[in-house]
């Protein structure tokens, strides 16, 4: 089955606990992406890549980092996250940039 | 003001009427332009894209765009409570090819 797939679904941590939330993708899409939606906002863009060892600034990169060392994931790492950074965060995937995504479950993060 | 805005909502339409969702965007760039649907909990889905000026229809669903006016609509004809959800828009390709930027949402409720 064609999809997107996160992990963790959920998770709870402290303030400065570096934690890796995976993504991905099993339909060769060159093109990925990182979101976070927040109460009453729309998805804000995190972070994207084009292709493998390709990535780019979204809207809201402070405080994220990211990888794309294989065209099947897409990494997003919080080194040191703090309580600004709880929320619902969304993976994506395209066969390639400006087309439809595809969107994994979401991850609901909450940094206490 | 916001790169993407859409009609605030909430919206209410009872059961078989037309629920009109609006959304201008202000880069003159962009491309490709999407509606999703998003559930609560729930991650987006894409309900219809549009790349070129004009209306495009796919069952119940007309997608509008004017790229003269930067202006991009979705109509749904026959509304069903199932219709209720969040609309999202989201356009991409303007400056930065890879940067994808969504609206805040309406919130659309069909009534029985």
């Amino acid at each position: 089955e064609a999809q997107v797939t996160q992990n963790p679904r959920y998770l709870i941590t402290v303030t400065g606990k570096k934690l890796t939330v995976t993504c991905s993708q099993n339909m060769n899409h060159e093109y990925m992406s990182w979101y976070r939606q927040d109460p009453g906002l729309g998805l804000r863009q995190i972070y994207y890549s084009m292709n493998v060892e390709v990535t780019d600034k979204g809207d809201v990169p402070e405080g994220y980092k990211v990888s794309r060392k294989e065209k099947r994931n897409f990494p997003l790492i919080l080194e040191s996250p703090s309580p600004n950074q709880t929320s619902l965060y969304f993976c994506a995937s395209s066969l390639r940039a400006a087309v439809k995504q595809f969107f994994g479950p979401g991850t609901r993060l909450t940094v206490l | 003001q916001k790169e993407v805005e859409q009609n605030s909502g909430p919206l209410s339409v009872p059961e078989g009427a037309i629920a009109s969702l609006n959304c201008t965007y202000s880069d003159r760039g962009s491309q490709s332009f999407f509606w999703y649907r998003q559930y609560s909990g729930k991650s987006p889905e894409l309900i219809m894209s549009i790349y070129s000026n004009g209306d495009k229809e796919d069952g119940r669903f007309t997608a509008q765009l004017n790229k003269a006016s930067q202006y991009v609509s979705l109509l749904i004809r026959d509304s069903q409570p199932s219709d209720s959800a969040t609309y999202l828009c989201a356009v991409n390709g303007g400056e930065r090819a890879g940067k994808s930027t969504f609206g805040d949402g309406t919130t659309l409720t069909v009534k029985p």
